[in-house]
């Protein structure tokens, strides 16, 4: 069973410009969540895709944007980069039929703004 | 606005005796809560999990305990091992179609010392 898979691992922009990062869900997953964890904090909910569609969303302005794709893989855009932007950005994928809410992390994608 | 908070940023434990985090919520809409354990330059990984209709729930060496009219829940590890040492997040999350929705406190690190 493969796990769930981020690219790239670590990346550096510069403020302004416009970054997608990348996930591959479990196998036998359907839903794909995001979160942000800046340092020192737990991660933060950006918006969930389940079937294509965005399922749900927190607290984050328009610039930050999804898709999801027919094999459940799964991109984060983030436009108009911000300095407060940097951060490790996490991609969770689970089998939303199944219940208990348990989310299967990937090792996320280390995003720093300059 | 933080729903989750875990209020000990760090607790250090000797091998062998029991280690004991803590966590609040305030969203009464929470209906389930999840552990999880985050080592450096890796994504959370599930530890246990407890629904609102129950008060405890075991894992060999895991148990976590919920009290609803206190809005607090906690884990126990006992015997804790040196290789528990890592940053601990509780996490809630409502129920229905919005799992993977979750709501992380901000972590504590957890030290366990041979």
């Amino acid at each position: 069973e493969t796990g769930v898979t981020q690219s790239p691992t670590h990346l550096i922009k510069t403020r302004g410009q416009q970054v997608t990062l990348r996930c591959s869900s479990q196998s036998g997953h359907n839903t794909v969540s995001w979160y942000q964890q800046a340092l020192g904090q737990g991660p933060q909910f950006i918006f969930q895709y389940y079937r294509e569609e965005e399922n749900g969303r927190g607290n984050f302005p328009p610039r930050f944007s999804g898709l999801q794709f027919p094999n459940y893989s799964s991109e984060l855009n983030v436009n108009a980069l911000e300095l407060d932007d940097s951060a490790l950005y996490l991609c969770a994928s689970t089998f939303r039929d199944r219940g208990a809410g348990e989310l299967f992390f990937g090792e996320g994608s280390r995003l720093t703004v300059l | 606005d933080q729903q989750v908070k875990q209020n000990s940023p760090s607790l250090s434990v000797q091998e062998g005796r029991i280690s004991i985090l803590n966590c609040d919520y305030t969203n009464s809409m929470f209906d389930y809560f999840l552990w999880y354990k985050k080592y450096p330059a890796e994504g959370p990984t599930f530890l246990i999990s407890i629904s609102s209709i129950k008060d405890k729930n075991e894992d060999g060496r895991f148990t976590v305990f919920l009290n609803k009219s206190a809005k607090h829940l906690s884990l126990h590890i006992v015997p804790s091992q040196p290789g528990d040492s890592a940053v601990y997040f509780c996490a809630a999350g409502p129920g229905g179609t919005s799992y993977g929705k979750l709501t992380f406190g901000q972590g504590t690190i957890l030290t366990v010392h041979p």
